[in-house]
């Protein structure tokens, strides 16, 4: 089955700095590969995703690119701010037989701590 | 329009009692699943429903089951609770449940088993 590496478990950088957190998947049929951000306590929150037929998207100050062949999505975050302190997770699924939404298998998680 | 609601939010519960959690989805959601997140083993999946048939399952016991009802509303249950039961059980839900949709999680069911 699918298995997710997810690479730092912890990354500390100052205000204004970025981030990278760089994920490796397993199933080469996987083909969607959405980051969620959990902060203490709360629900996870989808903060980008990507499908396997996009190299790159980015979202204002958010980025995630993938690389099929090498089977392997990062998340880069520019100019962070103290509130981007978080637990980031990185997950894949791939289709079920008959193209129904697979589960998502995550990543460990990686604890951004954005220091003033 | 309202974001995927779980209750209870906080729950305690005896070994060996058992728990039901409940999930309302989006509306127009039909695919809802199930994760269980615990500080050793993170994110897990549990199991996936979508026009209330079990379409996918993860490794868990059978003591875990679910249900989703025609309205798309789902509930888990856990019987025989055990001490490493204590998690955050998170429900998910989807548009159509095809694959690459978005999935949203709710704030999720804080169980606590004593």
């Amino acid at each position: 089955g699918e298995n997710v590496e997810q690479h730092p478990s912890t990354l500390s950088v100052q205000e204004g700095d970025s981030a990278v957190i760089k994920c490796t998947y397993s199933d080469s049929a996987s083909n969607y590969f959405p980051w969620y951000k959990q902060e203490l306590g709360k629900r996870p929150q989808l903060i980008i995703d990507i499908r396997s037929n996009v190299g790159e998207k980015k979202d204002q100050r958010i980025a995630v690119t993938l690389n099929k062949t090498a089977k392997h999505f990062s998340l880069h975050i520019t100019e962070t701010q103290p509130e981007d302190s978080a637990v980031y997770f990185c997950a894949a699924t791939r289709p079920n037989y008959g193209g129904s939404q697979g589960n998502l298998i995550f990543g460990k998680g990686t604890k951004l701590s954005v220091k003033p | 329009k309202a974001g995927v609601t779980q209750t209870p939010r906080y729950l305690i519960k005896t070994r060996g009692q058992q728990v039901t959690l409940s999930c309302s989805p989006i509306s127009g959601h039909r695919s809802v699943s199930w994760y269980q997140q615990t500080p050793g083993q993170g994110l897990q999946f549990l199991f996936e429903y979508f026009s209330e048939t079990q379409r996918n399952k993860g490794n868990f016991p059978g003591r875990f089951s679910g249900r989703q009802f025609s309205n798309s509303r789902s509930e888990m249950n856990v019987s025989t609770l055990e001490l490493g039961d204590s998690a955050l059980y998170l429900c998910a839900s989807s548009f159509s449940g095809l694959s690459g949709n978005t999935i949203y999680f709710g704030e999720g069911s804080w169980l606590t088993v004593v």
